[in-house]
Parts: C-alpha cells; structure tokens; sequence
C-alpha cells in the first residue's frame, strides 16, 4: 500500500536531547514538508524540500535540522536549541501539483 | 501572509448546513481544504485552481472567488462525521511548492 509513515507516533524527550523523527512515503513524491502544529492551532512550516539533496527553510526553522538523502525519506531532527519543542510534528509530501498528502504525525512531549 | 478563516467555530444540529470561509490579502493561484479530526493528521478535503470550477465531494463543496481572493467551503445536510477542524491553506502566485494555512474552523454537529 502506498502512503507516507512517521515514526515513533509518541516520543519523550528530556531537556538538552537531540531526537530525530522519522518521515517515508513511498508514493514517489518528489516534495516533501514538515510542520508543526500546537493545541488548538493551525500549521506553521519547519522546512520542506522539493528535489533529493535540496531543502529551504520555512517559517520556524530555528532548532530543527533536516536531510534528504533518498526521495523517499525527510527525517526531521529536534536539537536542544529548540526551547519549547513539545507539540505534534505532521509530515507531507507532494507530487508536484501541490496537494500535500499528511502522514499520521508524530506527537513529541519534553519531560 | 496567513489567510483568514472565518468563523472560528461552529456548533449545528445533524442535518443543518454550514458555510466556511478563507479569505486572503494577495493574489492565489489555488486554495486547498483540509479536515482534520482530533489526534488525527489532516486529510485532504479537494482543491480550487484560479480559472478553475467549483469542485464537490459527496455533500461538501466549494468555491473559488478569483476577484475577492476568497474561498467559501459549504457542507450540506452535515452529518456527525463532519466534525473537526476544516484548514484552507493558500496557494501564491509565487508560491514555490508552499501553501499558507489558516488557523482553522471548529466544526461541531451534535445529534
């Protein structure tokens, strides 16, 4: 079947840690995002990226880093620079006509 | 810059009809809709091309205003399933892959 997957759908993080989340789809997408969504709010860009080895910054880009070494994975990392990263992390990808297609999302708590 | 949805939440009785509205300060090339229930990653709902017609989607449907840069999503004879968070996220000229989202319309039907 095909779909995007994001992985773990839980994660607990302590204060200072680094953790990365996991993003695949194998819809052969060429574009791919991630955001950040907190309670009661709407989506805010972290990065996306439309070609393999290529990725911009989006609108809240400041602690996290990404990757995209193979089309069909963006893993997205949260450093410790990110002073409040506790949310839920949605990723998509595109197949170029612009409708982004959401994987289950990943919800990241710090203790 | 982030389109304006409106109104912020919406309580109807099974059965009754509701309008959502996104409306944006620069030119679009398209609006998408998106509902997303609790917990849950967004799910793609349809998209409006400028220049393009009104599209549908079983008992739900919506409109492109090219001149008032604005986009009405209506639902007609809402059923309990229609409850959730509808997001419209916007489509520049210049959009570059990106798409703006609104902060997003509760959506309560109660029985």
């Amino acid at each position: 079947d095909g779909g995007i997957t994001q992985s773990p759908k839980y994660l607990f993080r302590k204060e200072g840690q680094n953790v990365t989340l996991s993003c695949e789809q194998n819809l052969n997408h060429d574009a791919m995002y991630w955001y950040r969504q907190d309670p009661g709010q709407g989506l805010r860009l972290i990065y996306y990226s439309q070609i393999v080895n290529d990725f911009q910054k989006g609108d809240i880009a400041e602690g996290y880093s990404v990757s995209r070494e193979k089309k069909e994975s963006f893993p997205l990392t949260v450093t410790s620079a990110q002073k409040n990263p506790t949310a839920f992390y949605l990723c998509a990808s595109s197949p170029g006509q612009h409708t982004q297609y959401f994987g289950p999302g990943t919800r990241l708590t710090v203790l | 810059q982030q389109p304006v949805q409106s109104p912020q939440a919406v309580i109807l009785r099974e059965g009754e009809d509701a309008v959502i509205n996104c409306s944006s300060s620069k030119a679009l090339y398209s609006v998408h809709w998106y509902r997303q229930k609790h917990g849950e990653a967004p799910v793609f709902l349809m998209i409006l091309l400028k220049g393009g017609e009104q599209k549908g989607h079983e008992k739900i449907s919506a409109s492109f205003n090219e001149k008032k840069q604005q986009s009405s999503l209506y639902l007609t004879a809402s059923q309990l399933s229609y409850s959730g968070t509808y997001f419209c996220g916007t489509e520049g000229m210049d959009s570059n892959y990106q798409l703006i989202w609104g902060a997003g319309t509760k959506l309560i039907i109660k029985p």
